[in-house]
């Protein structure tokens, strides 16, 4: 079964830092896409970058990427110059290929500090 | 603009009245999810839907029931409601083909049960 874990509940950065938010997965699967997902104070879901499990390139989108560890099954996202605005919650999420599930971790809240 | 909505975005109601919280996109997307979000767990999925008139559980379907008989609409029903089905509920879509695609979700409705 897949399973998602983000082991940091809460993560303090100061503004214009960088920050990385760590998470690991389990599957039988070898294929998969990873996903990480931002959720304000506002509540909206927002997606940020995705990692295909057999993209050979760490996936980058503007000050986010995400260092893809396959043999460590992590795919920790990389926050470059934390801005006011990136205090929210972060999700990791994965999708197995023939899965229909997706399954979430419980969340890292990052606070950057001013 | 492509979008995921659900309704209502609030609803306080009390324990055994049934409610249906509508979800609707127009993306012409074949998946549709549900799933609930409670502090310290992340997002569970409740029930999903690969196409219209196919559905099934997720990890978390007690209490709830779905339906898809239109590809743009999924609604979510609790015919009994309890107090431990309060929650902030999400209503997400993607196209079918896993696992290289987001989901898309919807603003969330938040229910209070009583």
């Amino acid at each position: 079964a897949q399973k998602i874990t983000q082991t940091q509940p809460g993560m303090f950065v100061q503004e214009k830092e960088a920050v990385t938010l760590d998470c690991t997965y389990d599957t039988s699967d070898q294929s998969y896409g990873l996903f990480w997902y931002k959720q304000p104070s506002s509540g909206e879901m927002i997606f940020l970058i995705y990692q295909g499990s057999y993209d050979e390139q760490n996936a980058t989108e503007g000050r986010y990427s995400l260092n893809f560890q396959k043999a460590r099954k992590s795919a920790n996202l990389v926050i470059s110059a934390s801005q006011l605005g990136d205090s929210a919650m972060y999700f990791c999420a994965m999708r197995e290929t023939y899965g229909q599930n997706f399954v979430f971790g419980p969340g890292t809240r990052l606070s950057v500090l001013p | 603009e492509a979008q995921v909505t659900q309704n209502p975005r609030y609803l306080i109601t009390v324990t055994g009245k049934k409610l249906t919280v509508t979800c609707s996109q127009n993306m012409n997307h074949e998946y549709m999810s549900w799933y609930r979000q409670d502090p310290g767990l992340g997002l569970r999925q409740i029930y999903y839907s690969m196409n219209v008139e196919v559905t099934d559980k997720g990890d978390v379907p007690e209490g709830y029931k779905v339906s898809r008989k239109e590809k743009r609409n999924f609604p979510l029903i609790l015919e009994s409601p309890s107090p431990n089905q309060t929650s902030l509920y999400f209503c997400a879509s993607s196209p079918k083909f896993f696992p290289y695609n987001e989901q898309f979700f919807g603003p969330g409705t938040r229910l209070t049960v009583l």
